[in-house]
């Protein structure tokens, strides 16, 4: 089955800075990677996703980028604001075959 | 934002007792998940259904059962609850077609 490692576990920058987290898969077959947002005593937000026909893709601060070849990718969080401090999920699946398998979770916290 | 709803948000209870959790959206998704998350925000997939009448159990072994009699809604029962089955229970739903899987607010079940 699918295997997701997600790095770092948690992550500290300063309000202004860019954050990016990584993450790998194991299984070539996967096509679907969704980037989860959740806030403390919310559940898991989806904030961003790509499909596996495309190499990036932008939304306002935040992008995620795919390497179908090396197996990984990462999200991308520009000009950071105390409020993007949250936990984050990787997550990749095959559409219509499997269910999403997480990355364990990267704690961001953005300082004032 | 996603119309998955989940109740009680908050349940305190007895060892013993007899617990429901409720879970419905109004997506017409035909997948839905139960999810447990422990304080290591790990996200653990305990139950999911691929539509009405189909049940299947998760990557994480759970004593808790569910069932799907209508398409919106996806109850998580437990017949006893103990101490150890505290924990943060996360409901979600995905469409079959594109993938996107959306979380409810989640259940924070205490057993005292």
């Amino acid at each position: 089955g699918e295997n997701v490692e997600q790095h770092p576990s948690t992550l500290s920058v300063q309000e202004g800075d860019s954050a990016v987290i990584k993450c790998t898969y194991s299984d070539s077959a996967s096509n679907y990677f969704p980037w989860y947002k959740q806030e403390l005593g919310k559940g898991p937000q989806l904030i961003i996703d790509i499909r596996s026909n495309v190499g990036e893709k932008k939304d306002q601060r935040i992008a995620v980028t795919l390497n179908k070849t090396a197996k990984h990718f990462s999200l991308h969080i520009t000009e950071t604001q105390p409020e993007d401090s949250a936990v984050y999920f990787c997550a990749a699946m095959v559409i219509g075959y499997s269910t999403l398998t997480f990355g364990k979770g990267t704690m961001l916290l953005v300082s004032p | 934002e996603a119309d998955i709803y989940q109740t009680p948000r908050y349940l305190v209870i007895g060892t013993g007792k007899k617990i429901t959790l409720e879970c419905s959206q109004t997506m017409g998704h035909d997948k839905m998940y139960w999810y447990q998350q422990d304080p290591g925000m790990e996200l653990h997939l305990i139950h999911y259904s691929y539509g009405v009448n189909s049940t299947e159990k998760g990557d994480l072994s759970s004593e808790s059962t569910v069932s799907r009699i209508r398409t919106e809604h996806f109850p998580l029962t437990l017949e006893s609850a103990r101490p150890s089955h505290t924990s943060q229970y996360l409901c979600a739903s995905t469409g079959l077609a594109t993938g996107e899987q959306y979380f409810g607010p989640g259940t924070r079940l205490t057993v005292t």
